[in-house]
This record gives C-alpha cells, structure tokens and sequence, in this order.
C-alpha cells in the first residue's frame, strides 16, 4: 500500500544545531507540503512543493528551508534550531490536479530545541 | 486571504449524545472545505469535503457536514458519538488554484460514558 512516512517520530536537539526531517511517499504526488502544529495554532504551512526542482515558501517559513530533487521525498531543513521550532512537525502530499486532491499526511516527528 | 475560526477548543459529550462543531470561514470566493480528524499521536485523516453541489455532505465514521453560505459556516456533526470518537477536529479551507490549504485551531472532543 502506498504510504507517506517521517523520520525521525521524535528528536531532541540543542540550539544553533542544523536539522533535518525527512519526508518520504509512496504515492508518486506532485504535491508535498510541510506543516508544524502549534497549540493554539493548529497547523500552518512551512513550504509547499508542486514538483521536481520546485518549492514555496509557506506563511512561516522563516528558519526552515526544503529541497526536491525527487518525487518521492522532500526533507525539511532547520539551519540553525531555535527554541521557538519545538514543535510536531507534519508533511503531507497530493496528486497533482485542476481540482483540489485530498493530502495525505505522515505520522508527524516531535522535535524539542533545548 | 482565506482564515477558518473554530470558536470551541474543547468540547466534552456524553457517549450516545448528538454532537456539532461549529466551524466559520472567511473566503473571497466559493471555498473548498475540509474537517479532518486527528487521533492522539496520530496525522490528519480527511473525514469529508465539500466542493460544489449539495450543501450537506456525507463523510467517514457517520459524519456530516452543512455549507450555509449565509453564514460562512461548515459546521460537522453526528447523531451518536462514540468513544471512539474522541480525538481532536480541524476545519480547513482551500484554494483550488494552489492546492493549499488553512486550518483551524482545532476543537479536541471528549467523551465521556
């Protein structure tokens, strides 16, 4: 069965270090997005990619930056980790489309800047 | 820009109760709505949608959900809940032309026997 997965579930850094989370799917989709959840915030977007070589910029995407080199994977970025990144972090995906496709989402990765 | 409000951050029912949680939209044009259902530790499953066509659409787990566009609301609901149940709701609304979606804040559900 297709599947979308998240490595690390759980990290625990210090600040200032570099991390990266990664993304993987199986569903061959264009569409790839990163989202953090926040108490009090619910979901927002990090980046967004529609494809191979292409990435957007979220509504907070400040600290955090994604590369696609492929379909299947889109690792997300934290260059230098800051206390206010503690968060659960959750990628999803869809098919490409003229018409909005449903996204699929991984299982999320707790990170915790100390 | 698109913004969803979900006035209610917690709601506890009674197992077997009725059950509705309000959701308010604000969308320039005909939006595409979304509850999707978060179980503790778990990613987002999409329970139901509405693009165009009937107002009241059928989900998954027995839900449904009301479009009054008078009142910018996607409100869900379920005759019975069910333990089961419990888990934290977000609604969501979409931009077609970009394939992204805003969420809530969620509302957390609690049952109790």
């Amino acid at each position: 069965d297709a599947e979308i997965t998240q490595s690390p579930r759980h990290k625990i850094t210090e600040t200032g270090r570099q991390v990266t989370l990664a993304c993987h799917q199986t569903w061959n989709h264009n569409n790839m997005f990163w989202y953090r959840q926040d108490l009090g915030h619910g979901l927002r977007l990090i980046h967004y990619s529609y494809g191979v070589q292409d990435t957007n910029k979220g509504e907070v995407s400040d600290g955090y930056s994604v590369s696609r080199s492929n379909t299947e994977d889109l690792p997300l970025t934290l260059e230098s980790a800051a206390s206010s990144q503690t968060s659960v972090y959750f990628c999803a995906s869809s098919a490409a489309g003229s018409s909005y496709n449903e996204q699929f989402f991984g299982p999320g990765t707790r990170l915790t800047v100390l | 820009a698109q913004s969803v409000t979900q006035p209610d951050i917690h709601i506890t029912v009674s197992e077997g109760a009725s059950l509705e949680l309000r959701c308010n939209y604000s969308y320039g044009a005909t939006p595409y709505l979304f509850w999707y259902v978060q179980s503790p530790g778990q990613g987002l499953q999409l329970l139901l949608k509405y693009f165009s066509g009937d107002t009241l659409v059928q989900g998954i787990k027995g839900f449904e959900a009301e479009f009054k566009r008078s009142q910018s609301s996607f409100n869900l609901r379920k005759p019975s809940v069910h333990w089961s149940d419990a888990a934290e709701y977000f609604c969501a609304v979409g931009a077609t032309s970009y394939q992204k979606v805003t969420f809530g804040i969620g509302t957390k559900l609690q049952v109790i026997p």
